[in-house]
């Protein structure tokens, strides 16, 4: 089946500093989608990227289809950003049948 | 507010035991996902009901069984609870036309003591 891989697994931050996440996936997908867990553990829809760029306020992702890799970028870092990110991709031919990655754990530090 | 609810948020429960996890999908939303979250599994996909038949199943342990009612709300059945059963129960919902996002209920998490 496909694999999704996220790195780095873990990343600590200063408050205002800027961050890139990196999903990769093992075969071609339709939809991916990137999420943040905060440390209550609610999952927060961050973006829909099958490809192309989208920006969110500091947040922006970048998704290479062709190239099998997704990018999550974070600007000016905040500590309420904290909590893990997430990338996940369909399998089984449905949009919300997803496989998702281990994610990458982020502190940042006031 | 994703839109999609589940109850209860907390459950504390014994070896043994049975309980149902219920879950309301987002207004209109006919698909219904069952995720969770294990620290040692990470998020894993249980299983989907389209329209309240079953669509796909994952890595679903065969203690636990799921449905969903006419009225689009769905239940997770676990069973013969173990310890290892304890986690994050996360219901997810999506849309009838392809390349629909899914979004995420706030969790259940389950211990069992």
């Amino acid at each position: 089946g496909i694999q999704v891989e996220q790195s780095p697994p873990d990343l600590i931050l200063q408050e205002g500093a800027n961050s890139t996440l990196r999903c990769n996936f093992s075969d071609s997908v339709n939809n991916l989608q990137w999420f943040h867990q905060n440390p209550w553990g609610q999952l927060i829809n961050l973006f829909y990227i099958p490809s192309g760029t989208k920006q969110n306020g500091r947040l922006s992702a970048t998704t290479v289809a062709t190239e099998r890799y997704s990018l999550l970028y974070i600007s000016s870092s905040q500590t309420t950003d904290s909590g893990v990110y997430f990338c996940a991709v369909p399998y089984g031919g449905s949009q919300g049948n997803l496989i998702f990655g281990k994610g990458t754990k982020l502190s940042v530090k006031p | 507010d994703s839109g999609v609810t589940q109850t209860p948020k907390h459950l504390i429960t014994a070896t043994g035991q049975r309980v149902t996890l219920r879950c309301s999908p987002r207004s209109g939303d006919l698909s219904v996902y069952w995720y969770q979250q294990s620290l040692d599994q990470g998020l894993q996909f249980l299983i989907q009901y389209y329209n309240g038949e079953e669509r796909a199943k994952g890595n679903i342990l065969e203690r636990f069984s799921a449905q969903q009612f006419p009225d689009l709300h769905s239940e997770l059945n676990l069973s013969s609870l173990e310890l290892g059963d304890s986690a994050l129960y996360f219901c997810a919902s999506s849309g009838q036309s392809s390349g629909t996002e899914a979004f995420f209920g706030q969790g259940t998490r389950l211990t069992v003591v």
